[in-house]
């Protein structure tokens, strides 16, 4: 069956520190792939997406998403935490229509 | 300039009533859509239109329907509304519906039913 997972439903890290996301999904072919943010009462914005090509993908906002096919994941990372950083993230992926993650809530600790 | 906008963004009402959420973009996208965010955070598609027609229709119940005048708009009518239907709705739109596209969502409409 198709799917995207996001393991973590919570992760808490302290400002400064770096910061890994996971994301693994279960499709037959490699879909487009995504990564998406939600701010408290916001719509979501799109941090980076991967197609093909580079297997390591920069985003806004400082982050980067890696596309490994062997693990059928795209991690996201950022090397130095911010307190703005502090939202919820969405991995997303696209075959025949945008399946959505369940989301992993990020707390940024002073 | 917000791109994809919805309203209204708090909405209170009552178990029975009936109810619209409207969407406009101004990013000349073909393709728009609707979402439901539930109290978990879990984002599912509802709806999406391309140039005005149905082209993905989720299993929804059908007291809901949509409804795009045009490309830019795409509006949520919610009829005899149940506690069930309590949610975050976003409104989305990209260039076209390929899911290489990347889609941009409004910033959510809450709703509340009581």
């Amino acid at each position: 069956a198709q799917s995207v997972t996001q393991p973590d439903i919570h992760i808490t890290v302290s400002e400064g520190a770096s910061l890994e996301l996971r994301c693994n999904y279960s499709y037959g072919a490699t879909p487009y792939l995504f990564w998406y943010v939600q701010s408290p009462g916001q719509g979501l914005q799109l941090l980076l997406k991967y197609f093909s090509g580079d297997t390591l993908v920069q985003g806004i906002k400082g982050f980067e998403a890696e596309f490994k096919r062997s693990q059928s994941s795209f991690n996201l990372r950022k090397p130095s935490v911010h307190w703005s950083d502090a939202a919820e993230y969405f991995c997303a992926v696209g075959v025949d229509d945008m399946r959505f993650g369940a989301g992993t809530r990020l707390t940024v600790k002073p | 300039d917000t791109a994809v906008s919805q309203t209204p963004k708090y909405l209170v009402t009552q178990m029975g009533n009936d109810k619209s959420i409207k969407c406009e973009q101004n990013l000349g996208h073909d393709t728009m859509y609707w979402y439901k965010q539930d109290s978990k955070k879990f984002l599912k598609i509802m709806f999406s239109y391309n140039n005005k027609e149905l082209i993905i229709n989720e299993t929804v119940p059908n007291r809901f329907s949509p409804k795009s005048p045009d490309k830019a708009h795409l509006n949520l009518h919610i009829n005899s509304l149940e506690l069930g239907d309590s949610a975050v709705y976003f409104c989305a739109s990209s260039f076209g519906p390929s899911t290489g596209n990347t889609i941009y969502f409004g910033e959510g409409s809450w709703l509340t039913v009581v």
